[in-house]
């Protein structure tokens, strides 16, 4: 069965602090997703990785795919980035649906 | 910056009853997606929709909904007698040929009483 694990659950973390969410899967992909989902419910693309890094602002998102393992980085946290951070990826090709991760609840305190 | 629509934004129905959720895709995409999430879980795909057949589906996509595409611009789904348990925020998505990011829409939230 294709699964997507994330941990933690749930981080805390004060402001400034670096932060940093994983996630791995079970068999190979053509892409995986990160994305933002904030208490409204609505859902944000972050990234979308197939090899190496990408880097917006002060979010990184690295995959490794031997490893079949993506972390998401936040460097400086400001209490703005308290959200629902979500892996999904795609299994199949690349107009494939998504298979998400449960989430992580990220809350940046001041 | 072109967006996905979804409307109306909260449901709610009472169990038995049809609902109608709609969506408007950016208009140069060709792939669509509708994904629930009920409440305190995780996204869970639905149905992928292109060249106005479905392309895939799971298994919760049972006889009780259906997908379409009627004007070229809105993406529907319908439950056709709802179920307490279809409660959950609903998302539509659409993507670019070629291009692995799904924009989401977002959401509906539907309430069966």
């Amino acid at each position: 069965k294709n699964e997507v694990e994330q941990s933690p659950q749930n981080l805390t973390a004060q402001e400034g602090e670096f932060i940093t969410i994983n996630c791995s899967y079970s068999v190979g992909i053509s892409a995986l997703h990160w994305l933002q989902q904030h208490p409204g419910g609505g859902i944000v693309s972050l990234f979308m990785l197939s090899s190496g890094k990408k880097k917006h602002g002060r979010l990184i998102a690295t995959i490794n795919i031997q490893e079949k393992h993506s972390s998401l980085h936040i460097t400086a946290s400001h209490p703005r980035d308290s959200a629902v951070y979500i892996c999904a990826v795609n299994y199949g090709g690349s107009q494939g649906n998504l298979i998400f991760g449960k989430g992580t609840k990220l809350s940046v305190k001041p | 910056e072109p967006e996905v629509t979804q409307t109306p934004s909260h449901q709610v129905t009472q169990m038995g009853q049809e609902v109608i959720l709609r969506c408007v895709p950016i208009s140069n995409h060709l792939y669509f997606y509708w994904y629930r999430q009920i409440l305190g879980q995780k996204v869970e795909f639905l149905v992928s929709f292109y060249n106005n057949e479905i392309s895939e589906k799971s298994e919760i996509f049972d006889d009780q909904f259906s997908v379409e595409r009627p004007d070229g611009s809105n993406f529907t789904l319908k439950i056709r007698s709802t179920k307490l348990e279809d409660s959950a925020m609903y998302f539509c998505a659409s993507l670019q040929r070629g291009n692995n990011e799904q924009f989401f829409g977002p959401g509906t939230r539907l309430t069966v009483l």
